[in-house]
C-alpha cells in the first residue's frame, strides 16, 4: 500500500472543529483513502473512506483534494470522546493480496481540551 | 447491538499453559482476522479467515492456531504460550473480504505470559 504522512499530534478545544491532514503524494488511481481511529484501551474503529468525492457520515467528513495527493478528516464538533489516535491509510481496491490486513502508521494523536 | 466480542479482556498466565481467546461477531460477517499490537510495531496480522472452514496465515502465525467452524466464531489458540506472545490482541471482522470493506474490531485482549 502507498505511504501516507500525518502530523504526530494535534490539539483541539471541545465543541470546536478538528481538521486532520493526511498527505499521500504517491496515491494510485485505485487507492481508496480510509480513516480509522483508536481510543485509549479500545480496538481500532472505522471512521470513513472515499475515493475522489468528499464524503460525510455521522462521525466525520472526508475532504479529498482534487489531485488526490492529500485529504483532510474533519470532526465537526470535537468532544472528549474524540480524543484518540487517528490513522489515515490507503487501500488498493485491486490489491493482489488476499489477506486484506490493515497496517497503520504512527497516526495523529488528537487531544481535546475541555 | 452489532459488535465483535472478545474474551477474556485480560489474562495473566504462565509459559506452556494452553489458552484460547474467543472471538464472536453478530453481524453475519464472512471475513475475520486476528491481530496483535505491540509498541513500536503497530498492528500485525496473525491469521485470517475468508469464510467458514477457510483460514490462512498472516504475517506472524508462529505459535498460534485458529479455527472457523461457524461463521460467527473465530477463536485464537495458543497451544504452548511463551513470554514473547505477551501482547494486546484484537479480533476484527468485515462483511466480506475486500480492501474496501470496513473492519470492525473487538475491544482487545491483553495477554501476559510469565
Amino acid at each position: 500500500d502507498a505511504k501516507t504522512t500525518q502530523p504526530n499530534s494535534m490539539e483541539s478545544n471541545e465543541e470546536e472543529p478538528v481538521h486532520l491532514p493526511c498527505n499521500h503524494s504517491t496515491i494510485s488511481g485505485t487507492d481508496y483513502i480510509h480513516w480509522y481511529r483508536q481510543l485509549p484501551s479500545q480496538g481500532p474503529e472505522y471512521v470513513i473512506h472515499g475515493l475522489t468525492s468528499n464524503v460525510n457520515n455521522r462521525m466525520a467528513s472526508l475532504a479529498i483534494a482534487e489531485d488526490r495527493k492529500s485529504s483532510t478528516l474533519i470532526l465537526h464538533r470535537a468532544t472528549l470522546r474524540d480524543a484518540a489516535v487517528y490513522y489515515c491509510i490507503l487501500r488498493d481496491v485491486f490489491s493482489m493480496s488476499n489477506d486484506y490486513k490493515l497496517s497503520f502508521g504512527a497516526g495523529t494523536t488528537v487531544t481535546v481540551r475541555a | 447491538e452489532a459488535q465483535v466480542t472478545q474474551n477474556p479482556r485480560y489474562l495473566i498466565t504462565v509459559t506452556g499453559k494452553k489458552l484460547t481467546v474467543t472471538c464472536s461477531q453478530n453481524m453475519n460477517h464472512e471475513y475475520m482476522s486476528w491481530y496483535r499490537q505491540d509498541p513500536g510495531l503497530g498492528l500485525r496480522q496473525i491469521y485470517y479467515s475468508m469464510n467458514v472452514e477457510v483460514t490462512d496465515k498472516g504475517d506472524v502465525p508462529e505459535g498460534y492456531k485458529v479455527s472457523r467452524k461457524e461463521k460467527r466464531n473465530f477463536p485464537l489458540i495458543l497451544e504452548s504460550p511463551s513470554p514473547n506472545q505477551t501482547s494486546l490482541y484484537f479480533c476484527a471482522s468485515s462483511l466480506m473480504a475486500g480492501t474496501n470493506q470496513p473492519q470492525h474490531f473487538g475491544d482487545g485482549t491483553r495477554l501476559s505470559i510469565l
